[in-house]
This record gives C-alpha cells, sequence and structure tokens, in this order.
C-alpha cells in the first residue's frame, strides 16, 4: 500500500492475555518505530528497528513487550500478560534509510492500534 | 538528545496566524529541528523540517534564530481544521530513531 498500516485498529483484551500488534511499514523503508501514545499525552518511543535489527529497544517498558521485525518489512509488537495501564494507541512509523543522503528525518506514521485492557 | 519545551495549549481565531515556539537550549550541531501535526485518532504527519534561519512551504513557515535555541512555527491563516496537537522534535537525522523527544506538543484550538 502507499501508506504504513497497522492492524488491527482497535483491539479489546482482558488483563492477563497476550496481544500482538501488526504493522506494514511503506515499501522501501528500512526504518521501523514504534510509539506508545496513552490518552491526552505525547508519543513514547518503545523501540527502533534498521532492517532487522533492533538497535535501540531502550524504549520497551518491561520484559512483557518484545517486538520483531522480518524480511525488512513486516513488524509485530507482542505484549504478554497484558496490564490495564497497558492500555494505549500504538503507533507504527517508518522512514528511509537513516543514514542514508535521501533521508530528511520525516516519519511516515500509521493509524495506530488502539488497545483496550479490561 | 536535546530537550524541547513548548506551550501545552493555544487559542486561535479562523484567518489569524499562529505562532507556536519551541525551546531547545541544549540542540546539538548536528541536529535538525522538525515539526509534526497530529489530529484526533490519527498517527503525526511531518509539517516542516529546519536546520537554521527561514523554511517555508506550502503549510507552514519555521523561523530558527541564529543561536538554534529556539523555532517558532507559523500557520498563516488558520481554520477551523488546524485544530491539533503540534509537535516540536530535535534530533540528529541521521542516526535513526526519535525516541522520548515528542513530548505532550501544543494543543492549537482554532475557533470560528
Amino acid at each position: 500500500g502507499a501508506g504504513v498500516s497497522q492492524s488491527p485498529s482497535n483491539k479489546v483484551t482482558e488483563k492477563g492475555k497476550d496481544v500482538e500488534l501488526r504493522c506494514d511499514p511503506i515499501s522501501g523503508h528500512t526504518a521501523l518505530y514504534w510509539y506508545r501514545q496513552r490518552l491526552g499525552q505525547g508519543l513514547e518511543f518503545l523501540i527502533y528497528f534498521q532492517g532487522n535489527s533492533a538497535p535501540d529497544k531502550s524504549g520497551l517498558p518491561s520484559d512483557r513487550f518484545s517486538a520483531e521485525r522480518t524480511g525488512e518489512s513486516v513488524s509485530t509488537l507482542t505484549i504478554q500478560r497484558t496490564q490495564q495501564e497497558d492500555s494505549a494507541v500504538y503507533l507504527c512509523a517508518s522512514s528511509l534509510d537513516p543514514s542514508g543522503r535521501a533521508h530528511t528525518g520525516e516519519l511516515f506514521f500509521g493509524e495506530g492500534s488502539r488497545l483496550t485492557v479490561l | 538528545l536535546a530537550k524541547t519545551t513548548q506551550p501545552i495549549s493555544m487559542d486561535s481565531y479562523e484567518g489569524q496566524e499562529v505562532n507556536i515556539t519551541c525551546s531547545h537550549n541544549n540542540i546539538a550541531t548536528n541536529d535538525y529541528i522538525t515539526w509534526y501535526q497530529q489530529f484526533p485518532s490519527q498517527g503525526p504527519r511531518f509539517i516542516i523540517q529546519g536546520y537554521k534561519t527561514k523554511v517555508t512551504n506550502e503549510v507552514a513557515s519555521l523561523f530558527i534564530p541564529a543561536d538554534r535555541k529556539s523555532s517558532t512555527l507559523s500557520l498563516p491563516r488558520v481554520s477551523l481544521s488546524d485544530t491539533a496537537v503540534y509537535y516540536c522534535l530535535v534530533g540528529d537525522i541521521g542516526t535513526g530513531g526519535f525516541k522520548t523527544i515528542f513530548g505532550a506538543g501544543t494543543r492549537l484550538f482554532v475557533k470560528a
């Protein structure tokens, strides 16, 4: 597709269940980012991928959170044993290779996956 | 990473020019200044980026003084549809990964 695609758009789950959130970046974008946005708050960085590698996982809030990326394309953010404080919108963004001359720093965001933990 | 400070909210009326200032006292030599706009239930969208002096595009202008310790996003003749949150980011675009510097942004309310 033309833009970053995220699924599901909405997910309601029970406390203690695992959830998987998917991100399809723009074709050709080697960099991929996950952010979390709580209601009325700014964006909180979670993790960054360059290709299939994650050089920066510093934002993952706990070991219940993990992410992977395959084929330098799709990424999955997994939250295990969900807690109510995990309720938020999870945003994915992609960009061109940050080290490339064509890179302007522009991040292209998806519409997000809204997670509600009951 | 340079910390940014923006007003929490601003009000304006249709047709007015809006200026949102962002402070970034610890900006580094390689850092660029980027502004994003976010509407409710959408991801942020890139508006404008600059390094120094003035940058203008079809949407906005960005004014950056010589010391680069602040920047001002200028929106000419705003309309109701410009009501959104505006984020100022500062970072080295060559290293990848704008981390926690989105902050809370500035909520702009445009009234009729």
